[in-house]
């Protein structure tokens, strides 16, 4: 039981389609985060969300769309991908608030949903 | 803005002995944090070790340490008594204070022979 579950663990989409990957964390903690990774390249950092508030959104194309409900559960919408989408995506959460806290706190991820784009 | 620079794309050691891993950071703040994840295949990144940039003393788990080099911007890992389940993809991580922003090196593939 990793505590941070992604669904699906894999997944092929073609560039028309609508898709969502879903996240849920069994933590309780209260921020919650999407990365990409693409082979030999660092994490970049997609959203961040903190009490189910958008905090950070670093340049992300609007064919990728968070979504966070509540504080347990994330979610991020993919529509007219392109080929160079294709990553694996992971999820991560915190205990630590987005702003103001200076906490060292780690992140716990999950298993990440790898994407292919046709 | 910061950069996390590691430039051992991969790395071998046998088993049992001792690797270090490397890792820069470009930073102009004064207070971080830094961080070793491990990725084995299963995907799930686990953290190995964290260090405050405030404390000058190297933090330590069990066979994990660091070599922080705060005036250096160096923030090296060294692994002692390799075992198989080591293997795995190790990556750097810089977090500036008061920021949600964690940014991550490029990884380092460590192989582990028998």
């Amino acid at each position: 039981e990793t505590g941070v579950t992604q669904t699906p663990r894999h997944l092929v989409m073609g560039m028309t389609n609508k898709k969502s990957l879903k996240c849920e964390q069994h933590l309780g903690h209260n921020a919650m985060y999407w990365y990409k990774q693409s082979a030999k390249k660092p994490l970049e950092l997609m959203f961040v969300y903190s009490l189910e508030e958008r905090v950070e959104n670093n340049s992300v194309p609007s064919r990728f769309s968070p979504e966070c409900p509540n504080s347990s559960h994330l979610f991020l919408h993919l529509h007219t991908l392109q080929p160079e989408d294709s990553a694996l995506y992971l999820c991560a959460s915190s205990q630590s608030p987005a702003f103001g806290q200076g906490y060292n706190e780690k992140l716990f991820f999950g298993s990440g949903t790898q994407l292919s784009v046709l | 803005a910061q950069t996390v620079t590691q430039s051992q794309p991969e790395m071998s050691v046998q088993e049992a002995e001792t690797v270090t891993l490397s890792c820069t950071y470009d930073t102009s703040e004064s207070d971080y944090y830094l961080f070793w994840y491990k990725q084995p295949p299963s995907r799930q990144m686990i953290l190995v070790i964290r260090q405050e940039a405030y404390k000058q003393q190297n933090a330590t788990e069990n066979r994990f340490s660091v070599n922080f080099q705060k005036a250096a911007k160096s923030f090296s890992l060294k692994i002692s008594d390799s075992q198989l389940g080591d293997a795995a993809m190790y990556f750097c991580a810089y977090r500036r204070y008061n920021n949600n922003d964690m940014r991550f090196g490029a990884g380092t593939r460590l192989t582990v022979k028998p």
